[in-house]
């Protein structure tokens, strides 16, 4: 059974750095062809595409944020950790972690939602 | 504003059959990228209905339907039911300089009335 569970701060402050982390299980990092990504979604909108790592370390940004993005992997832990700077009332959102297979993402976490609020 | 363009909404009647579209451009659907769907119910995470264009992951039922061609897409839904009415979303990659990235459309809101 594939699981994937989204954790990270609830509430940051305007400027600051956010770091959320997926802790997965059911499935490795490290086989060829497995991806994690990242998706958000502000409360009320659309999924928006943030990021992605695959197994071989290789990584997609979304063009529109890829400066303020990082995504890393631990696979000793069944971890991707995305981290995004310079946080921004707009930036708060739903923030996915989702498996991704054949360019689809049949398996999501919850959601963790997080507020950019002084 | 999203890289794919969906209706925002679709309504129909019990038992009747809806369509839900999704377009794309030439450095997406157009250069073959494949189209996959997604449904959400409010405050749950998506769940994979339909991955490249036109296959169904086990456990979704054959009302659920897509298909694409050049740079549009669409989702069939048949005999609608009360529980479909959901946020629909559609999904692919994009062409860029540094690799393909993913892209999701706007959502369609679908009500059965």
């Amino acid at each position: 059974q594939i699981t994937l569970k989204e954790s990270g701060p609830t509430l940051v402050t305007p400027t600051q750095t956010l770091t959320l982390t997926c802790t997965f299980s059911g499935f490795s990092l490290t086989t060829s062809g497995v991806a994690v990504g990242w998706i958000r979604q502000p409360p009320g909108q659309a999924l928006e595409w943030l990021a992605l790592i695959y197994w071989d370390g290789d990584r997609r940004y979304s063009p529109s944020l890829k400066n303020r993005l990082t995504i890393t992997k631990d696979t000793s832990k069944s971890q991707v950790v995305l981290t995004m700077t310079s946080m921004d009332p707009k930036d708060t959102a739903t923030y996915f972690c989702a498996r991704e297979s054949d360019d689809s993402y049949p398996d999501w976490g919850q959601g963790t939602l997080v507020t950019v609020s002084s | 504003q999203s890289v794919l363009t969906q209706p925002p909404s679709v309504s129909g009647a019990p038992g009747q059959t809806i369509i839900i579209s999704c377009t794309g451009t030439s450095s997406n659907l157009g250069t073959g990228y494949d189209v996959h769907w997604y449904r959400q119910f409010p405050g749950t995470a998506p769940k994979l209905l339909i991955y490249r264009n036109k296959n169904r992951p086990s456990g979704v039922p054959a009302r659920f339907s897509g298909s694409k061609s050049g740079t549009s897409a669409s989702l069939a839904i048949t005999g609608l039911q009360v529980e479909d009415e959901a946020d629909y979303y559609c999904q692919s990659y994009d062409a860029g300089l540094s690799g393909s990235t993913g892209v999701f459309g706007g959502g369609t809101k679908l009500t059965v009335v």
